[in-house]
């Protein structure tokens, strides 16, 4: 199986933008899509990008993802953070021998 | 309104065996992969097993392989985890996913809220 690495925790003030990273060790990042997750404390999961840089319906635009092949990396960027921003982010992705992986997950604290 | 909200969590004895349910509403389970996935206290996210679509393919994680196995009820709306010889490790929140529709695999779209199982003596 292969990895995806994240930053364990990041910090930024309002209105700031944080750019949350996701390594893939193994494989080519760009070889399947790459999805983020938001989670709030003490809440469920909730989608904030799919197919590495497409927004659902209700995430606002500055939401955005991105995917360099030379770092081989996905990347999630939050401009003009909020206060509400503050949660916990996980990537991920998947190949044939490994239908489903997380990310380590990232700490978000908007200072 | 997509939904799913899941059922069956509680506390078992390590050994024992215990029955999840994701009853869905807004849709048709019958038409969308769907998964589970479930987050230890504390802890990360990691996947647990996978129905396709067809019902015809089912994946699981390696360290659930041959104690857990995924079902589909079309008469009820639902998808269950079937979980035996349950050991600590998997206490954990154990949420039921909605597969994005999509041609190849691009992730979850809805996430239930998640029901609690403790594996404890």
């Amino acid at each position: 199986n292969f990895i995806l690495s994240q930053p364990h925790s990041v910090s930024e003030s309002p209105g700031k933008t944080v750019t949350i990273s996701c390594t893939r060790m193994r494989g080519s990042i760009d070889s399947n899509y790459v999805q983020w997750y938001q989670q709030r404390p003490g809440k469920a999961p909730t989608t904030v990008i799919y197919e590495n840089d497409q927004r659902p319906s209700g995430v606002p635009s500055r939401f955005s993802g991105s995917i360099d092949r030379t770092s081989n990396s996905a990347s999630l960027t939050i401009s003009g953070l909020k206060a509400e921003d503050e949660a916990d982010y996980y990537c991920q992705s998947f190949d044939d021998r490994s239908p489903r992986i997380f990310g380590g997950g990232t700490r978000l604290t908007v200072l | 309104e997509v939904q799913l909200v899941e059922s069956g969590g509680g506390l078992v004895k390590p050994g024992g065996s215990l029955r999840l349910s994701c009853t869905g509403s807004g849709f048709d389970v019958a038409m969308y992969g769907m998964e589970w996935v479930r987050q230890a206290p504390g802890k990360g996210l990691e996947w647990v097993a996978y129905l396709s679509k067809s019902g015809e393919y089912k994946y699981y994680a390696d360290s659930v392989k041959g104690r857990f196995a995924i079902t589909r009820d079309t008469a009820k709306n639902s998808v269950s985890l079937e979980m035996s010889s349950l050991g600590v490790e998997d206490t954990a929140i154990y949420y039921c996913v909605r597969d994005r529709d999509c041609v190849g695999d691009c992730g979850f779209d809805y996430w239930g809220q998640g029901t609690l199982v403790t594996v404890s003596s």
